[in-house]
């Protein structure tokens, strides 16, 4: 069955340092990798997609994920974090065959000033 | 702007009575999802339609149904609230190809008392 994990449940950064959120997935194929962001107080917004070609993806609000087959991972990463990043983040992952996404636990992320 | 809006921001029923969470989008998807979110478990899916009238059974279906008279609008019924539906209510819509953005709304807090 297929399975997604986020090892880190909360994760606190300075302001200005770099960020990398860590998904592992557990799934035989080529699977479709998302993440999410869920700001305070508001549903979730897609970040960024990855279901083929260049493993390194580019999002929105300057945020990128690459996919690494041979890890089983699609790590999430920032160079440069700002307070308004403080959110919590969910990695989910898709077959392909149907809409149902497999969720991660989400990671809870903690600007310090 | 692409909108998905849900009835309550926040909602507190007694044990055994009979609760409807409404979600409605204004995008003319096809799809649309019920998740259930708690702390450490991610989302989870309770049903998600894929056409008017049409349903199917998530992970975690057990306590709810849903109802879909119109494309817009998708509704989750519990027949009788219980302590253990306390939780964050998300709904979602996406239209087209599998690896499409799901949408969100803000979320519905129910606590069952």
């Amino acid at each position: 069955a297929q399975s997604v994990t986020q090892p880190d449940i909360h994760i606190t950064v300075s302001e200005g340092a770099s960020l990398e959120l860590r998904c592992n997935y557990s799934y035989g194929a080529t699977p479709y990798l998302f993440w999410y962001v869920q700001s305070p107080g508001q549903g979730l917004q897609l970040l960024l997609k990855y279901f083929s070609g260049d493993t390194l993806v580019q999002g929105i609000k300057g945020f990128e994920a690459e996919f690494k087959r041979s890890q089983s991972s699609f790590n999430l990463r920032k160079p440069s974090v700002h307070w308004s990043d403080a959110a919590e983040y969910f990695c989910a992952v898709g077959d392909g065959s149907n809409y149902q996404l497999i969720w991660g636990a989400g990671t809870k992320l903690i600007i310090k000033p | 702007d692409v909108k998905v809006t849900q009835s309550s921001r926040y909602l507190v029923k007694r044990t055994g009575e009979k609760v409807f969470l409404e979600c409605v989008q204004d995008m003319d998807h096809e799809n649309m999802f019920w998740y259930r979110q708690d702390p450490g478990l991610g989302l989870r899916l309770i049903y998600f339609s894929y056409d008017v009238k049409m349903k199917e059974k998530g992970d975690i279906p057990e306590g709810y149904s849903v109802s879909r008279e119109k494309k817009e609008r998708f509704s989750l019924i519990l027949e009788s609230a219980s302590t253990n539906q306390t939780s964050m209510y998300l709904c979602a819509s996406t239209s087209g190809q599998v690896y499409n953005e799901q949408f969100f709304g803000p979320g519905t807090r129910l606590t069952v008392l």
